[in-house]
């Protein structure tokens, strides 16, 4: 079955880049028929949806981080990626990243999530 | 853009109790609407799309109801581990994503 797991720095300085790795294991990331998926949770907080990305590599990111967030696929290691650039504390929060299903309309296979923190 | 409102934020009910939990589209999305359950510490997980539809393995006390712009979730009967926050999420046109802000399930 397929998994996801999230990799990457822990601790990211203001102003610089975050950039988190997904890797998916059990199954092809170019299958069709998903949208591979960022999505971060702020501490005692609700969901926030920040973009997807098709095998093809076509992104779709959420208007709120438009210029700031990239979304990068690659097919032969199954992984995709997220960048996002000059980040505040405000970027502090718990990184995870999602299959999105077309069929279902819904994420159906989950990462644990990693949390990043913002700091100096 | 669509918005998606949650209520109650909180719910504070016993195990065996019945829990009716609501999602409000601020327009029309037909039945694209999914749930998800949240524990504490851990990632979320799919309950229903379509609105109603089960997801592989969910217990049938999980049931979800509605269309248009109206939506409920209900447990049937309160189980300990279904103590948790629940996120509506609906999939559209632009933004392609967005996420209700939640309904907490708490033992009372």
């Amino acid at each position: 079955q397929v998994q996801l797991q999230e990799s990457g720095p822990g601790l990211v300085k203001p102003s610089q880049t975050l950039s988190l790795t997904c890797t998916v294991s059990g199954g092809s990331i170019s299958g069709g028929g998903y949208y591979w998926s960022w999505i971060r949770q702020h501490s005692g907080k609700g969901l926030e949806w920040m973009g997807y990305i098709y095998y093809s590599g076509s992104t779709y990111y959420n208007p709120s981080l438009e210029g700031l967030l990239t979304i990068s696929v690659d097919t032969s290691k199954t992984q995709f990626s997220l960048r996002l650039s000059s980040v505040t504390a405000a970027d502090t929060a718990v990184y995870y990243c999602a299959r999105f299903s077309m069929t279902l309309g819904a994420m159906d296979v989950w990462g644990q999530g990693t949390t990043v923190t913002v700091s100096s | 853009e669509i918005v998606l409102t949650q209520s109650p934020a909180t719910l504070s009910l016993s195990p065996g109790e019945r829990a009716t939990l609501s999602c409000r589209a601020s327009q029309s999305v037909s039945r694209s609407l999914a749930w998800y359950q949240q524990k504490p510490g851990q990632a979320p997980r799919l309950l229903l799309d379509d609105a109603s539809n089960r997801a592989t393995g969910i217990p049938a006390r999980f049931s979800g109801g509605g269309s248009g712009t109206d939506f409920t979730l209900t447990i049937s009967s309160l189980e300990p581990e279904d103590f948790a926050v629940y996120y509506c999420q609906h999939r559209g046109n632009w933004p392609p994503l967005t996420f209700g802000g939640g309904t907490r399930v708490e033992i009372k």
